[in-house]
């Protein structure tokens, strides 16, 4: 079973708000990547990281930033929350080398009104 | 340009009635072909990943083979609790992601 949480599961806030997602995951993967997903569409990568200290913006434009100061924790952050925000959000993590399939968090279903 | 494309969107199965779902993809340097379950409102579960074409691999009524333009995610007598969206997606050399398709939403009928 792959342990990678994320919180909170759902969130509503009004549009201007500082938000933070969580994702923690306790396998030690080096990999860790932020996935963004619409109803009935595809996961699209927003944000990944290689291991400490290291990101990089995904193929799909995000305005939210992230952060990997430790191996186990990579938050995401919108500075300013808008409608077209709204979407789920999926953390992922990998071991890296020929093993390159990634485990999923639950997800946070974020809605900004 | 790099594609996975997933067929059928939706497929309705009664109960004990197999199937395949069909992943077709154009990706140069394949280094991984990936089947995940996604139930609603939850991240998706990995299922398999198949690296070469002729390379099969099976878990419980699944089964997943793949060759060198699709793969196939075949389900004998399925069961209600089979019901969920599979997601098929690819790695490709010196890529730094998955690639995911739509999806198929199954439908098990009791």
């Amino acid at each position: 079973e792959a342990d990678i949480y994320q919180t909170p599961r759902y969130l509503v806030i009004g549009t201007g708000k500082k938000i933070t997602l969580e994702c923690s995951q306790t396998m030690g993967h080096d990999k860790m990547y932020w996935y963004q997903q619409d109803p009935g569409m595809e996961l699209h990568l927003i944000h990944y990281s290689y291991g400490v200290n290291s990101t990089e913006k995904g193929d799909l434009s995000s305005e939210s930033t992230v952060s990997r100061i430790r191996t186990e924790h990579f938050p995401l952050t919108l500075e300013s929350a808008r409608p077209s925000h709204t979407s789920q959000y999926l953390c992922a993590s990998s071991e890296g080398g020929r093993r390159t399939e990634a485990f999923f968090g639950q997800g946070t279903r974020l809605t900004v009104v | 340009e790099d594609q996975v494309t997933q067929s059928p969107e939706a497929l309705r199965l009664q109960e004990g009635e197999s199937s395949s779902l069909n992943c077709s993809y154009t990706v140069s340097g394949l280094r991984g072909l990936f089947w995940y379950r996604q139930d609603p409102g939850k991240g998706p579960e990995f299922l398999f990943t198949l690296y070469s074409a002729g390379e099969e691999k099976e878990k419980e009524r699944l089964k997943a083979t793949l060759t060198k333009k699709e793969s196939f995610l075949h389900i004998t007598a399925p069961k209600p609790e089979d019901s969920a969206t599979y997601l098929c997606a690819s790695a490709k050399t010196g890529a730094n992601n998955l690639f995911f398709g739509t999806g198929t939403r199954l439908t098990v009928i009791p």
